[in-house]
Formats: structure tokens, C-alpha cells, sequence
């Protein structure tokens, strides 16, 4: 069945260095995809969002990068502060319109 | 402008007993989702309404329902508790057309003792 998955379930970066956080997602007809962050006890919060017909999109001090070939999706998050701390979920939206979530990966900022 | 807003963010509750929690969406927003989140389950698609009807639905027992009110605002009910609906409830709201951002509310924190 559908799925998206996260390779790492955890990460640590040293703060100021640049973060990249993998997805790999199975459904080659979805076609678009979103980044959220969760910090402790609240909601997922928009980060960033891609479609298909995109390769790349830039926010503020993030990327997200789709490889449809290999069905995979990154988010960059530049120059790493603290408060980037949380777990982040990539979840791609089937053709129904419900959001299918990977497990998530935590980052780490160390000062 | 308000984001997404749940009540009560705090719950517990009894096995066996029922639960309503509410939502309100993004003024202007016609569609409203629900996840469950658990540790082991992550996050997963409850159902959706989308102008007091539902669209869309996941994989749970028919004790999970749903309903959304004319003023888009949504209740989802979850009758005869199991310790296994012990979870963050989250509500997510849209301008229902596909493909738009969709965002979250803080959500609920079910614990059934």
C-alpha cells in the first residue's frame, strides 16, 4: 500500500551547520508533498511544501528537493539554529486528499 | 487571523466511556481533517468533512465518527474508549481544494485510564 518513510529516525547537527532530513515516499502518482515540524507537545507546523511539477522549492532557510525518479524527498534546513529542534515528518497527500505521514525524524541542535 | 483551534487540549477518560472533542478551522477554510497520533502508529488520516459532508475516510473502527456543522466547525467522537485510543488528536483545516496547504491545530490529549 501507500507509505512514506523517513530513513533516519534521529539526527544530530552542531548549530550553524546545515541540516538534511530524507523521505522516501512509494507512491509514484502522488503529487504533492509537504514538510511539517512538531516540537513537544503541539502541532505539526507547516514548514515548506512541493508538487511534482517541481524539482526544488526555497523558503526561509529552507529546501526542499524532490527526486521523483527515485521517489525521494529532503528538506535543507540552512545554518541550524536551536529552535530548529523537533521532529520533522514529510507526508505526501494521495489522490483522495488525505495527508499520508512518514515516522518522522528528530533533530538534534547542538550548541 | 486564528489559526486552528481544539478543545479541550487535555482529556482523560474512562474504558468504556465516550468522548466529543471539537475543532475550529482557519476562518474561511470549508474542510476539516482529524489524525490520531501515537508513538507507535504515528500520524494517521482519520476522516475529512468538507461542507458538513464526509469526503474522505480512514482505517478505523466504526467507533471513531464525525460530523462538521454548517459553520465549518467539527466534532469527532470516539465511543466505547479502549486504552488504545489513548493518543494526540489532531485537527487540520483547509480551503478544501487539493493540493492546498493544510494545517494543524495544537490538538487533544486523549488518555483513557
Amino acid at each position: 500500500g501507500e507509505s512514506v518513510g523517513l530513513h533516519l529516525p534521529t539526527l544530530s547537527v552542531q548549530e550553524g551547520d546545515n541540516s538534511i532530513i530524507n523521505c522516501a515516499y512509494s507512491n509514484s502518482a502522488s503529487d504533492y508533498f509537504i514538510w511539517y515540524k512538531q516540537e513537544s507537545g503541539k502541532g505539526p507546523q507547516f514548514i515548506i511544501d512541493i508538487r511534482s511539477n517541481m524539482d526544488k522549492r526555497q523558503g526561509q532557510r529552507v529546501t526542499v528537493l524532490l527526486n521523483k525518479t527515485v521517489k525521494h524527498l529532503s528538506l535543507q534546513i540552512a545554518a541550524t539554529q536551536p529552535g530548529d529542534s523537533a521532529v520533522y515528518f514529510c507526508a505526501e497527500m494521495d489522490q483522495g486528499g488525505k495527508l499520508i505521514f512518514g515516522q518522522g525524524t528528530e533533530l538534534s541542535v547542538k550548541p | 487571523k486564528a489559526g486552528v483551534t481544539q478543545t479541550p487540549r487535555y482529556l482523560i477518560k474512562t474504558r468504556g466511556q465516550q468522548v466529543t472533542l471539537s475543532c475550529s478551522p482557519i476562518s474561511g477554510h470549508r474542510s476539516v481533517s482529524w489524525y490520531q497520533q501515537t508513538p507507535g502508529q504515528g500520524l494517521q488520516f482519520l476522516f475529512e468533512y468538507f461542507s458538513e459532508t464526509q469526503r474522505n475516510k480512514g482505517n478505523f473502527p466504526g467507533r471513531f465518527s464525525g460530523r462538521q456543522f454548517s459553520n465549518s466547525r467539527s466534532e469527532m467522537n470516539v465511543s466505547t474508549l479502549e486504552l488504545g485510543d489513548s493518543a494526540l488528536y489532531l485537527c487540520a483545516s483547509s480551503d478544501g481544494t487539493l493540493g492546498n496547504t493544510i494545517y494543524f491545530g495544537e490538538g487533544s490529549w486523549l488518555t483513557v485510564v
